[in-house]
Order: C-alpha cells, then structure tokens, then sequence
C-alpha cells in the first residue's frame, strides 16, 4: 500500500523558513519523480516544484524561485522542501505528491499525501 | 501559460442525480487531462487520465470525455461518498497546471 506522509508544517513569521518533509512507502522511491503542490486558502491546487528520481533535475513555478528548494534522500524514502524567506501569500497547505509521467512531456499525480499546513503570519 | 476554467465552482446535487462538471483549457492540451477528487483532511485521489481512462479502483460511475479544450468528467449516479471537490488538471505541458475546482454538495 503507497503511503505520502507530510510533516514539518506551522506557524511562522514573514522571512522565516521552514522545511517540509514527505516519507513514503510503498513503492520504490528512487524509481520516481516527485512533485510538492500547495493549495492557498479559497484557492485551487498550485503546483510548485519538481524533482527528478535521482535528485539531478529540479523544476519550480516562478513565484518561489530562489526562496524554495525541494531535495530528496532516496535511501530514507524522504523527500524536502526548503522554504526560505516566507511570504504570507505562502500559506497554504502542502501536499507532496508522486507523478506519473506522459509522453506530452507533462506529469500527473497518481498518490498524494493529506498534507501539511504552512501558515506565515506576523 | 495555459489556464484551466472549471465550471460551476459549486454544484448543489442530490443522491442519484446524474452530475457533469466542465473543465476548459485556455489552448489544445490534446487529451492531457485529468480529475482529481478532494475530500477533506484527505489526500486528493485520482480519479480519470488521458480526459476518459478510469483509474484502477474507481467506480464506473465516474467517466471523463472531451479534447482539445473543453472536457466533462460526469458521475451517473451521485453516491453520498461522492461530496468532494473535483479538479481538473492539464498535463500537455511540463507545468501542471490546475483547474480552480468544483464543490460537490448535499441539495
């Protein structure tokens, strides 16, 4: 049974960080790309990064360029995001989520887990 | 970018009645899409891929049709496990890029 287990979320000040982690199990980790995607309060889903199997290729939306990084450890079944520099329109709660690619070139997301909230208020 | 549009943002609906719920793209994505459902508390669950493959362990009341840039995903008969929310997702292009979602709720 696949199993994304979020953890690392709270409450911070504007320009803090805090760093999300996502354990899975289930399946073999380091087979597979693995996304975080957000969902800001009122809001859709807004995807924000993207890293490859081996870690080599990361991929993130503009608006968290240069303040997030996403990492994996494949030896732990873990994956990260390093949020820097929070902003309140950073709130949100993070889902990490495991893709399955396609020949577009494009990703969708076959298991996910139940997320963790980031809240960045004064 | 590509936009995705979900129409309605809320859908009142009763046991059993038939429910379709539209996404539209901004450009042709093809038949790069799917539907998620969104409980929650609860992790978002792939329901539909490639617009019309039901994914395994989903109910057959639940099918995806459409391409290019307009797509339905309908259920046939509401099941009081089906109050969610449903998002549409485009997967033409490297950046997923998601609908703004459909509330599902009890009329």
């Amino acid at each position: 049974q696949i199993q994304l287990v979020e953890s690392g979320g709270g409450v911070v000040q504007p320009g803090r960080s805090l760093r999300l982690s996502c354990a899975v199990s289930g399946f073999t980790f380091s087979t597979y790309g693995m996304h975080w995607v957000r969902q800001a309060p009122g809001q859709g889903l807004e995807w924000v990064a993207r890293l490859s199997n081996d870690g080599s290729y990361k991929y993130y939306v503009d608006s968290v360029k240069g303040r997030f990084t996403i990492s994996r450890d494949n030896s732990k079944n873990t994956l990260f995001l390093q949020m820097n520099s929070l902003r309140p329109e950073d709130t949100a709660l993070y889902y990490c989520a495991k893709e399955v690619g396609a020949t577009s070139g494009g990703y969708y997301f076959d298991h996910w887990g139940q997320g963790t909230q980031v809240t960045v208020s004064s | 970018d590509i936009q995705m549009t979900q129409s309605p943002s809320t859908l009142s609906a009763s046991v059993g009645d038939r429910v379709t719920i539209t996404c539209r793209a901004s450009q042709s994505i093809s038949d790069w899409l799917a539907w998620y459902q969104h409980k929650p508390g609860k992790a978002p669950k792939l329901l539909i891929y490639k617009a019309s493959s039901l994914e395994y362990g989903v109910p057959p009341r639940f099918s995806g049709s459409g391409s290019g840039t307009e797509f339905t995903l309908t259920i046939s008969s509401l099941q009081p496990d089906d109050f969610a929310t449903y998002h549409c997702q485009q997967y033409n292009s490297f950046s997923p890029i998601f609908g703004g979602g459909t509330k599902v709720e009890i009329k």
